[in-house]
């Protein structure tokens, strides 16, 4: 039973480049979630969606970054443009109980982005 | 907005020893959920134990337990007969009842001692 995958789990882009961070939820999970974690800090939620809707985007940054999660395959986390201030590990979790009960969130083993 | 603090950036403690981990959230809620997630050098976030806001019994996963005080808005993790395998960042969480998010503290550093 495999558990959330994230690929890649380093990736280190130059300034001005597009990094794009795959995450596969859990099987049978339709929710997905994605946080991120600057050094010495805690996690920070990002977005929240459902298969090919954006639900929560409420700690995304309003320019460079956006995420989806089609239909058909992973969630993907897209920052253009990169920075350094871009450099973090980024989580994502899934769950697969919607907004009406707690849901559990199970986490990815993140992805560290380097950005030189 | 909610807020979880952990007051104590690093902690220490021997073998077979119990710790206890400090958390304070800020909340107007009356219902929610709190967690505590373990964080290894692997960085893999693992789940360790929650707590439902509603239920006045602590809860309890073999050698973790949780200090719930619903009124003083604390929340801590005691570790009983710690292992060198418990050595990790860990982490306090908060999620709204009808919530989809968790809200981090800063975290604890762990480091156990042979």
């Amino acid at each position: 039973n495999a558990g959330v995958m994230q690929n890649p789990r380093h990736l280190v882009r130059r300034r001005g480049q597009e990094a794009r961070l795959r995450c596969s939820p859990m099987k049978g999970h339709s929710h997905v979630y994605w946080y991120r974690q600057l050094p010495e800090e805690g996690l920070k939620f990002m977005v929240y969606l459902q298969k090919e809707n954006i639900i929560d985007e409420s700690g995304m940054p309003k320019e460079r970054f956006s995420a989806e999660f089609p239909k058909e395959g992973p969630s993907i986390l897209r920052i253009q443009q990169v920075v350094r201030g871009d450099s973090a590990a980024y989580f994502c979790a899934s769950s697969d109980l919607g907004q009406k009960v707690v849901h559990e969130q199970y986490f990815g083993p993140g992805t560290r982005l380097t950005v030189t | 907005a909610q807020t979880v603090t952990q007051s104590q950036p690093e902690m220490s403690v021997q073998e077979a020893e119990t710790v206890t981990l400090s958390c304070t959230y800020d909340t107007s809620e009356s219902n929610y959920y709190l967690f505590w997630y373990k964080q290894p050098p692997s960085r893999q976030m693992i789940l360790v134990i929650r707590q439902e806001a509603y239920k006045q019994q602590n809860a309890t996963e073999n050698r973790f337990s949780v200090n719930f005080q619903k009124a003083a808005k604390s929340f801590s993790l005691k570790i009983s007969d710690s292992q060198l395998g418990d050595t990790a960042m860990y982490f306090c969480a908060f999620m709204e009842e009808y919530g989809n998010k968790l809200v981090f503290g800063a975290g604890t550093i762990l480091r156990v001692k042979s």
